[in-house]
């Protein structure tokens, strides 16, 4: 089975600076994919970036960028220029190649500080 | 409105009553699943549904017992619940295949008292 870590519970950063959420993960497959999910405070899970496995090119969304180092099975998120909107818990999460659902990690609460 | 909406947003019930949660989706999505979210876990796959036909079950307990009527609709039907079922269901949907993103409802907080 698939396993997602996220060990931090909760990061703060000033407004305008950089921050980068952890996450690394454990599986035997060869097909994947790798999400950053966020959740506001109005509960709606957005998803942020996706990576799939087979690419050796990390995904840019904007601000958002990830860090994916396959053999190391880690799969960080880098939000630079944090602005206020930023804060809420981001959750890191795995899926197959196959017809499955998610594994998520524990989830990571950002705090932006004004 | 969103592409995923769930009803009930709120709900309370007795460890007796029976009471269904509903989701819907308007993304043209063939997948659709529930997760549970309890404080302090990582959210916690129930069940899977491609093409209406549930391809997996996480180790629910039978007070839980899903429903998929056709690819746009899902239940999940809630009897004799027990106060640590008590968090927030989250639906979802997306393509079957692996990398497409999936879409959130904004959850039911459910209260079993």
């Amino acid at each position: 089975a698939q396993t997602v870590t996220q060990s931090q519970p909760e990061m703060s950063v000033q407004e305008a600076e950089t921050v980068t959420l952890s996450c690394t993960y454990d599986t035997s497959e060869s097909d994947y994919y790798l999400f950053w999910y966020k959740q506001p405070p109005s509960r709606q899970m957005i998803l942020v970036i996706r990576q799939e496995a087979y690419k050796q090119q990390n995904a840019t969304e904007n601000r958002f960028s990830v860090n994916f180092q396959k053999a190391a099975k880690s799969f960080s998120l880098k939000i630079s220029d944090s602005q206020l909107g930023d804060a809420a818990m981001y959750f890191c999460a795995y899926r197959s190649g196959g017809a499955d659902g998610l594994t998520f990690g524990k989830g990571t609460h950002l705090i932006i500080q004004p | 409105e969103t592409g995923v909406t769930q009803t009930p947003r709120h709900l309370v019930m007795g460890m007796t009553n029976k009471k269904s949660l509903k989701c819907e989706q308007h993304l043209g999505h063939n997948a659709m699943y529930w997760y549970k979210q309890s404080a302090k876990k990582p959210l916690e796959l129930m069940f899977v549904y491609n093409f209406k036909e549930q391809t997996e079950n996480n180790s629910v307990p039978s007070r839980f017992s899903p429903e998929c009527p056709n690819s746009s609709h899902l239940f999940l039907h809630l009897h004799t619940l027990q106060p640590e079922d008590s968090a927030l269901y989250l639906c979802a949907s997306s393509q079957v295949q692996g990398g497409s993103e999936a879409f959130f409802g904004q959850g039911t907080r459910l209260t079993v008292v």
